[in-house]
């Protein structure tokens, strides 16, 4: 089993729609994080938490909120989707030096 | 800003060398990371550094200046499967990581 895994991988979604994608590991990391990626882009930081009662904004927060279930499941929701939020999400976890664990990522069409 | 810059593309042989390169603001600065990314997926791990200087791992090794905001990604003997997007992302603190946009190397025969 994969250490960070996201469900969905792939999902086309309406304009106006909720959407929440998942994240869970078994890192046993305390830090989790959203970033999202669009072509020939970077990967840019949405959210980010550094324990069950830690949730931080990242650069492009506007437009996403997040969840925190548990120290192993972290969720990213979008309240009403638009186009331009079509993107490849990743999320990942870390331990206090900065090793990182990426999921394999969720590919988000909102048409 | 956390302005972080390295090449869009770059291209090269089979069997040669290549240098990517990666410049970052010094302030608020914990350690470079470099990952190779191939299309549609996660990136994967290749080096992070921390201190000044060269590090080697096979085929791969990752150099860093502190005073000058630089650091390098040196990929040796080239071979096709190194054909990727290389992301170099800087620790500002907290483990949280600023990422620039990659650096498209295309391995050619």
């Amino acid at each position: 089993d994969a250490d960070v895994t996201q469900t969905p991988r792939n999902r086309i979604t309406k304009t106006g729609k909720r959407i929440m994608l998942e994240c869970s590991q078994t890192k046993g990391h305390d830090r989790m994080y959203w970033y999202r990626q669009d072509p020939g882009l970077g990967l840019q930081l949405i959210y980010y938490s550094f324990d069950v009662k830690d949730i931080n904004k990242g650069e492009i927060s506007d437009g996403y909120s997040v969840s925190r279930q548990a120290q192993a499941k972290f969720s990213l929701s979008l309240e009403s989707a638009i186009p331009n939020q079509t993107a490849l999400y990743f999320c990942a976890t870390s331990d206090f030096g900065g090793d990182y664990t990426f999921g394999s990522g969720t590919r988000l069409t909102v048409v | 800003g956390q302005n972080i810059d390295q090449p869009t593309e770059m291209t090269a042989t089979e069997g040669a060398i290549v240098q990517i390169n990666c410049t970052y603001q010094t302030s608020g600065f914990n350690g470079l990371f470099w990952y190779q990314q191939h299309a549609g997926e996660a990136p994967t791990f290749l080096s992070y550094n921390v201190l000044d200087g060269l590090e080697e791992k096979g085929r791969f090794s990752s150099f860093l200046s502190r005073s000058k905001g630089y650091s390098y990604l040196l990929l040796k003997e080239l071979q096709m499967k190194d054909s990727a997007s290389y992301l170099c992302a800087k620790n500002s603190g907290y483990s949280t990581l600023t990422f620039g946009k990659g650096t498209m190397l295309l391995v050619s025969p």
